[in-house]
């Protein structure tokens, strides 16, 4: 079925630790994005790509990579987990950066201990 | 900057009892303003997008409505599977969200 899969949908890891979030869509969507949602806060986005190759930061990107070399794939890495990075992390796409609505997948709940 | 507030944050309905949720807004050139529907462990999902005031969109008992400085969603005769929570995104440079009411409908 079309749509976004994210994986793992929970991950349980520990302080200083490498972890990587993946997110596949098959809508073929030029843009895709990373949010992470906290009690109080909302959904913030943490990076976007408006292509493979391109991505670029947004409000809350410290401690965070991305890539994107496919178009369909944009995983994200917590290259030295801290708690404070403990979330729900969603990923999205759309066809374009702000005037399309954007399309979630389920999140990942990641705890960082 | 950017900003997003929805109102109430909860809001607990019998069913049948119709009700507004409020989405209020300043951003510097808005592009659209999009509603979203989020249950327990899931992403939200895409409801509606308005793109100048004076529109209005309806799914089943929804209905969103946009002014210059506002949304409404009206939720008419509202059912137990309307419980969720309902978001609203701003889009102008980048897409804001609020932080959602979370609606509880009881039969």
């Amino acid at each position: 079925d079309a749509g976004i899969t994210q994986s793992p949908r929970y991950k349980i890891t520990e302080t200083g630790r490498q972890v990587t979030l993946m997110c596949h869509q098959t809508w073929s969507h030029s843009y895709m994005f990373w949010y992470r949602q906290d009690l109080g806060h909302g959904l913030r986005l943490i990076y976007y790509s408006a292509a493979a190759d391109i991505t670029d930061k947004g409000e809350v990107p410290d401690g965070y990579v991305v890539s994107r070399s496919k178009t369909e794939n944009f995983p994200l890495t917590l290259e030295s987990a801290t708690r404070s990075q403990t979330s729900v992390y969603f990923c999205a796409s759309s066809e374009s950066q702000i005037n399309q609505p954007q399309h979630f997948g389920d999140g990942t709940r990641l705890s960082i201990l | 900057e950017d900003q997003v507030t929805q109102s109430p944050e909860a809001l607990r309905l019998q069913e049948g009892e119709s009700s507004s949720l409020n989405c209020s807004y300043t951003v510097s050139g808005l592009r659209g303003l999009f509603w979203y529907r989020q249950d327990p462990g899931k992403g939200p999902e895409f409801l509606f997008t308005l793109y100048s005031a004076g529109e209005e969109k309806e799914k089943e008992r929804l209905k969103a409505t946009l002014t210059k400085k506002e949304s409404f969603l009206h939720i008419t005769a509202p059912k137990p599977e309307d419980s969720a929570t309902y978001l609203c995104a701003v889009s102008a440079r980048q897409l804001t969200f609020g932080s959602g009411t979370q609606l509880t409908v009881l039969p």
